[in-house]
This record gives structure tokens, sequence and C-alpha cells, in this order.
């Protein structure tokens, strides 16, 4: 089945730096591509939408130049969170919908677990 | 969206069926139900999807009443491994989508 892969698994990085989560569809393309956070003990919760070739679309409260989203290529998206802070701390988990698939039918990455300390 | 209910939590034993029932009452008629499951430190894996009656696959049965206002996932003899978060989704199945995820239903299986 579709595969998409997410890297890092985990990172731990110093308040204050930018860390950069990769998004890959391996074997089908997504012009669109969905980034989700999750804390502990609680439901995913959507970020924003990648959409290849054009910005992204970004949920009510989620800050744009925070969480930074380049959609470059039919296969890859990217989620740069900057200037993290310990809040920022959380699962960080992409998603996309291949192509001719039913729309509610998306492949998950594995997620990345972001500490900021 | 229509606005789905679930069980926070399940358990049961090894070997038995689990029914996770989801209520989805204001559901509209070009709406899809469809079911995740999630592991602890991973990502959502789709399970199956239904518009009406039954629907079957390798991992679970989905049980879709007349009217719509509910489905109950159906795991037949759950094993450990089936320990996981289980979330019921439900949406239109064209067109452009984001999915909105409920709280979900923990199911614990035990020895």
């Amino acid at each position: 089945g579709a595969v998409v892969s997410q890297h890092p698994s985990r990172v731990i990085c110093k308040s204050g730096t930018s860390v950069k989560i990769e998004c890959r569809s391996l074997d089908f393309q997504a012009t669109t591509m969905f980034w989700y956070r999750q804390f502990p003990k609680q439901s995913l919760m959507l970020m924003a939408t990648s959409n290849e070739g054009s910005k992204a679309t970004y949920e009510q409260g989620v800050e744009k130049d925070k969480f930074l989203i380049n959609h470059a290529s039919l296969t890859l998206s990217t989620l740069t969170v900057t200037s993290a802070h310990p809040e920022d701390s959380s699962f960080y988990i992409c998603s996309a919908p291949p192509r001719g698939a039913p729309k509610n039918i998306q492949y998950f990455g594995a997620g990345t677990r972001l500490s900021v300390l | 969206l229509a606005k789905t209910t679930q069980p926070i939590s399940m358990d049961s034993y090894e070997g038995q069926e689990v029914n996770i029932t989801c209520s989805h009452n204001n559901i509209a008629t070009n709406d899809y139900i469809t079911w995740y499951q999630q592991f602890p430190s991973q990502g959502p894996r789709f399970i199956i999807q239904g518009y009406k009656t039954k629907v079957t696959n390798e991992v679970a049965s989905l049980f879709i009443p007349a009217d719509r206002k509910s489905s109950t996932l159906s795991l037949p003899r759950v094993s450990l491994s089936d320990t996981a978060v289980y979330y019921c989704l439900v949406g239109g199945n064209s067109g452009y989508s984001t999915l909105t995820f409920g709280k979900g239903t923990m199911l614990l299986v035990s020895p």
C-alpha cells in the first residue's frame, strides 16, 4: 500500500532553535499533504494543509510565521518549527491522500516527537 | 462536518470480539464513515470505510444501520497488539477534504 515517510522520528532541540520535519510520499504523488499536532493523551489537531506549488492553508490559531510549510514537489512537504519553545514540544504527524483514493482515506507518517528544552 | 461520539475507553481480553460504536446523528447524505487505528507514538492507520449496511475486510467489519446515525466497528478475536486508540470519522468522500479527529476510543486488550 501507499507509504508516507516522516523524518526525523524524534528530535530534541534547545529553545530558540529551528527544527525541520520532512514528509515524503514514497510511492505516490501528493498534491496535498496535511500536518497535525498531537499533545499527550489528546486527539490529532490539524495545523495546516500543504499544497504543492502554492501557499499552505493554516487552521485558525496556528501561526504561519512560526510553522513554515514548504511543498516544493509532488512527493515532499516540510514543516519548520521556527524559534522553538518548550510549549512547541509535541508529536507532529503528516498525512497525504493518494491521488484517486476516496478523500477520507489518508496515509499517515509515523510522526515526529519534538522535545524543546 | 458531522460530529461523532464514541466511548472514551473499552477493555477486553484476548480472543474476544470487540465492538466499538460511534454515534453520528447529523450525518449527511453524501457522508462516508471511516475508522482509523492509532498506536502510541505512531501515526493513525486506515482500517475501514463504509457508507451503508456492512463492510468487511481482512482486519475488521463495519456495521451501519439503515438510518446511518451510528456505526459499529467490529474487531474479531482481538489480540494484545490491538490495544490502540480507534477513531471514527464522518465526512464526504469527494473533492477537497480535511480530516477531523474526535477523541477516539482507547481499547485495552488484556491477556
